[in-house]
């Protein structure tokens, strides 16, 4: 699977939108973007995915630039429940994927 | 939604015992699950891909002596670590996709804090 990079913490204040990036320079052509997110001392949670078109679901938004080379996840309206461990990861969509390599992901916190 | 469960949530254990954790997929058939464990501050590392009716895959360096994965049902896969030892305290995770569905996206289950004391 292709590694990404994340950067480590990003701060947001509530009411507003946490944009979240991710760069998966070296993903390939049958690879998804998916994104988790993790609230303390709880699992992972899926949030959303996409191949290479903007997606968007109750959740989020997910960003894909046109070379897939990197990502942004938006949370458009960020509460202090969505203070957690986002993480970024990219895997083919076949059999494989539940197998996610996680990196180190950004812990977001939202502030009042 | 999916949803995959873990029992117990958490647990203490003496040094030198066993201890069973359940990953169940509660409303889909998983015919694969994973099991990660993560320590604290860490990412969530993989230790094994658990497949029903046949032997579980371990990653490089997880000891499969140790950590016993069963996967005798659809919908059920156990970790059991063996001999637990302080060093074995973390909080291990299990995930499964529901692939009836077209699904990609993977399930967790709340975790299993364990503390070997």
């Amino acid at each position: 699977d292709a590694k990404t990079t994340q950067p480590p913490s990003m701060d947001c204040a509530e009411g507003r939108a946490a944009n979240l990036p991710c760069n998966h320079s070296t993903i390939s052509g049958n690879e998804y973007v998916y994104w988790y997110r993790q609230i303390h001392s709880q699992g992972p949670q899926y949030i959303i995915h996409g191949l290479k078109n903007n997606e968007t679901n109750e959740m989020a938004s997910l960003i894909i630039t046109e070379d897939r080379k990197s990502s942004t996840l938006i949370l458009p309206h960020a509460t202090l429940r969505d203070t957690a461990v986002y993480y970024c990861i990219v895997s083919p969509s076949n059999t494989n994927a539940g197998k996610s390599t996680f990196g180190d992901g950004t812990t977001l916190t939202v502030k009042p | 939604g999916a949803v995959v469960s873990q029992h117990p949530s958490w647990v203490i254990c003496k040094s030198g015992t066993s201890v069973k954790i359940e990953c169940r997929s509660l409303d889909f058939q998983a015919t694969t699950m994973f099991w990660y464990r993560q320590f604290p501050k860490q990412s969530l590392m993989l230790m094994a891909t658990s497949n029903e009716g046949s032997k579980a895959t371990y990653e490089q360096g997880v000891e499969k002596d140790k950590f016993l994965i069963n996967h005798a049902s659809l919908t059920l896969s156990t970790l059991t670590v063996t001999s637990a030892h302080p060093e074995d305290s973390s909080f291990y995770i299990c995930s499964a996709r529901d692939s009836g569905q077209g699904r990609t996206e993977a399930f967790f289950g709340q975790g299993t804090r364990l503390t070997v004391v």
